[in-house]
């Protein structure tokens, strides 16, 4: 079956300005994740949609950041007033019910460059 | 905070070598321990953790926790150039958040 599918793959944009990061789960999976990976580091969690709510957004670093997942499938990572420091692999993941003892299987991520 | 520390940085080995990668943790709440594969971008599900002392094994892969100690191993017998990685060791928390470590670099030289 398909895995966690991301859009872009790739985004290079300039200082300041909007991007929409696409993420399409498993199909079935209630529980979507994002995370952030910086080069040489770990991913680190921004958000984590039960259904269409966010169950737990203290991972997003500041209100420029905002995730949306209006029918509970597809979630969309918005960024305002991109900063280069934003600039890292943006990483989806999706599991089944959402408890801890499910397996997050993640998407191939999408690489933000903020110029 | 929680914190997921793994060793060594980064590790070359020739083909047919056996590896063993270290995760130590300091969570709040423990519910499971997870190692990932890492090649380009997408990590890769290898084992979850959940009890102290039980082996899990995936052909050449194996893995174990520690609660006492606070820590996993992840063990590679017979390595071959297609286990060169990132390998990620993370925990599961109460809140469904993944919390990992920085990783472990893997190079396998012919």
């Amino acid at each position: 079956g398909a895995g966690v599918s991301q859009t872009p793959s790739n985004k290079v944009t300039e200082k300041g300005k909007y991007v929409e990061l696409r993420c399409d789960p498993i199909s079935g999976h209630t529980a979507l994740y994002w995370y952030r990976q910086s080069l040489g580091q770990g991913p680190e969690f921004l958000i984590y949609f039960q259904g269409t709510g966010a169950a737990d957004d203290s991972g997003l670093p500041n209100d420029r950041f905002f995730a949306v997942r209006p029918e509970g499938s597809v979630s969309t990572l918005k960024i305002q007033r991109t900063e280069r420091g934003d600039s890292a692999v943006y990483l989806c993941a999706s599991s089944t019910t959402g408890t801890e003892r499910d397996t997050q299987y993640f998407g191939p991520g999408t690489r933000l460059t903020v110029l | 905070e929680d914190k997921v520390v793994q060793s060594p940085l980064s590790l070359v080995v020739h083909e047919g070598d056996t590896v063993t990668l270290n995760c130590s943790y300091e969570v709040t709440n423990f519910r499971s321990l997870l190692w990932y594969k890492q090649e380009k971008k997408a990590p890769t599900f290898l084992f979850m953790l959940t009890s102290s002392g039980i082996e899990k094994k995936s052909g050449r892969l194996s893995s174990i926790l520690d609660k006492k100690e606070l820590s996993s191993i992840l063990n590679i017998t017979a390595t071959q150039t297609g286990d060169s990685a990132i390998y990620l060791c993370a925990n599961n928390n109460a809140g469904n958040m993944l919390t990992f470590g920085g990783g472990t670099r893997l190079m396998v030289k012919p």
